[in-house]
C-alpha cells in the first residue's frame, strides 16, 4: 500500500477563515480522493482530484468552496474556503493503488471551525 | 448514482461470539466492495475487500460474502474480541468509470469483554 501523509493533522480555526489541506503519496497514483467525514457519520466523497485538469466535483460540493489541486501524480492540496462550524469535520485522502487499484486513506485532517 | 445501505447501525455481541454486518447496493455496475475498520480518532483501515467474480473470501477471523444478483453483501467476524470494537464501513465502487466509494453509513460494534 501506498503512504499517505497529509498535513495539517489537526487544527482549529476561525470562522471566516480558509484552510488548505495537503496530500502527499510515496508513489505516482493514477487515482486521489477527498473525502469528508462529519462528526459520527459516514465517509462522503468531496470530488475526485484530476491530475492536470479540474477536479470532478460531487453534488453538493463546489470549486468555490472546496478548490482542489493536483499538479502532479503524487500530490494534491484540499482548500476548505471561507470556513462556518458546519465545516467542523475529519477531511480525508484517499488514493487507489497496487493490484486492482484499492483504495487507501491518508491519516486525515480533522478541522474544527469557531 | 450507487447507494449502500448498511444494518445494523449498532451491534453489541459478547466477546467469543460471531458478528455479522449487512450491506446492500443499488448500481448492478458496482465490482468492489471493500470493508474498512475505523477506529475512535483514527482514519479508516482497509480489512478485507471483495471483487464481483468472487462469491466469498475470508482472511483468518475475518470473511465477507457477496450475492450479486441480490445486490448484497456481508463481513462475518467470528470469535469477536474486545479489540474487534470500531466502527465498521462497508462501501462499493466500479472498476471503470468514476471509480470513487460509495460508502454505508456505518455499524458500531462492541464487543464485549
Amino acid at each position: 500500500s501506498a503512504v499517505i501523509s497529509q498535513k495539517p493533522s489537526r487544527d482549529i480555526c476561525q470562522r471566516g477563515t480558509s484552510l488548505t489541506i495537503q496530500c502527499q503519496v510515496d508513489s505516482q497514483v493514477t487515482m486521489m480522493f477527498w473525502y469528508r467525514q462529519q462528526p459520527g457519520q459516514s465517509l462522503t466523497l468531496i470530488a475526485t482530484a484530476n491530475q492536470g485538469s479540474e477536479a470532478t466535483y460531487e453534488s453538493g460540493f463546489v470549486i468555490d468552496k472546496f478548490p482542489i489541486s493536483r499538479p502532479n501524480l503524487t500530490f494534491s492540496t484540499l482548500t476548505v474556503s471561507n470556513m462556518s462550524p458546519e465545516d467542523s469535520s475529519i477531511y480525508l485522502c484517499s488514493v487507489g493503488t497496487g493490484p486492482g487499484n484499492t483504495i487507501y486513506f491518508g491519516e486525515g485532517s480533522w478541522l474544527t471551525v469557531v | 448514482g450507487e447507494n449502500v445501505e448498511q444494518h445494523p447501525s449498532t451491534l453489541s455481541v459478547q466477546e467469543g461470539d460471531s458478528a455479522v454486518i449487512k450491506c446492500t447496493y443499488s448500481d448492478s455496475a458496482s465490482n468492489y466492495f471493500p470493508w474498512y475498520k475505523q477506529e475512535l480518532g483514527k482514519r479508516p483501515q482497509l480489512i478485507i475487500d471483495i471483487r464481483s467474480n468472487v462469491g466469498e473470501k475470508k482472511d483468518q477471523r475475518i470473511a465477507v460474502t457477496l450475492n450479486k444478483t441480490a445486490k448484497h453483501f456481508s463481513l462475518h467476524i467470528t470469535e469477536t474480541q474486545p479489540e474487534d470494537s470500531a466502527v465498521y464501513f462497508c462501501a462499493a465502487s466500479t472498476d471503470t468509470g468514476r471509480r470513487a466509494l460509495t460508502f454505508g453509513s456505518g455499524t458500531r460494534l462492541q464487543v464485549q469483554p
